[in-house]
């Protein structure tokens, strides 16, 4: 089984909807991310968590939510889904213990396009 | 600001050949990352870059990082097409461990 799972792995929606997206982990990791891609582009950080009780803002919050419901799950809602949140979302995960590296895993990604 | 600029941003290229990507960043960092992406696939680590001078082989990929010239190379030696792939280099922005990632070099590797 895969260590890192996100769900849906497509959506199409209609703006004004409100979505949401969301995060497993298996690998233990304390630390989560949302990260958005563009086609043509690299990722953009949307929110980061670095346990259950610390949610930071990443480059482009703005129109997002997340929630960690627990170290291994942690969700992305768009509110009011609008035509240019159309992207690949990733979720990732990295483990703060390993003195430095801090290596990120890739969830598979979601699919979502706004109409 | 941190930015992390890559080039080339495409690179076709025959089998057998040598080549090398870019990475080049504007302030300083203490980590630096590379990752492939294949087309419609999540993104794999590769490597990971934690000290000037940090050189790391796997396979016909080696990474190399110069901190005080604020950049990393990924050297491709004898390229095959099971290489063909989008690599992104991705650097630490602060204490926070955040990253900001290049636009990516998409490569292809033609038989």
């Amino acid at each position: 089984d895969a260590d890192v799972t996100q769900t849906p792995r497509n959506r199409i929606t209609k703006t004004g909807k409100r979505i949401m997206l969301e995060c497993s982990q298996t690998k233990g990791h304390d630390r989560m991310y949302w990260y958005r891609q563009d086609p043509g582009l690299g990722l953009q950080l949307i929110y980061y968590s670095f346990d259950v009780k610390d949610i930071n803002k990443g480059e482009i919050s703005d129109g997002y939510s997340v929630s960690r419901q627990a170290q291994a799950k942690f969700s992305l809602s768009l509110e009011s889904a609008i035509p240019n949140q159309t992207a690949l979302y990733f979720c990732a995960t990295s483990d703060s213990g390993l003195a430095g590296a801090d290596t990120q895993y890739f969830g598979p990604g979601t699919r979502l396009t706004v109409l | 600001e941190l930015k992390v600029e890559q080039n080339p941003l495409f690179l076709s290229m025959q089998e057998g050949k040598n080549y090398t990507i870019y990475c080049n960043y504007s302030t300083t960092s203490d980590r630096l990352y590379w990752y492939r992406q294949d087309p419609g696939k999540s993104l794999e680590s590769l490597f990971v870059l934690l000290s000037n001078g940090a050189v790391k082989q796997e396979g016909r990929l080696m990474a190399s990082l110069d901190t005080k010239a604020r950049l990393s190379t990924l050297h491709i030696t004898a390229a095959v097409h099971d290489l063909s792939a989008t690599y992104f280099c991705a650097v630490g922005k602060d204490s926070n461990y955040q990253l900001i990632w290049g636009a990516g070099t998409k490569l292809i590797i033609k038989p």
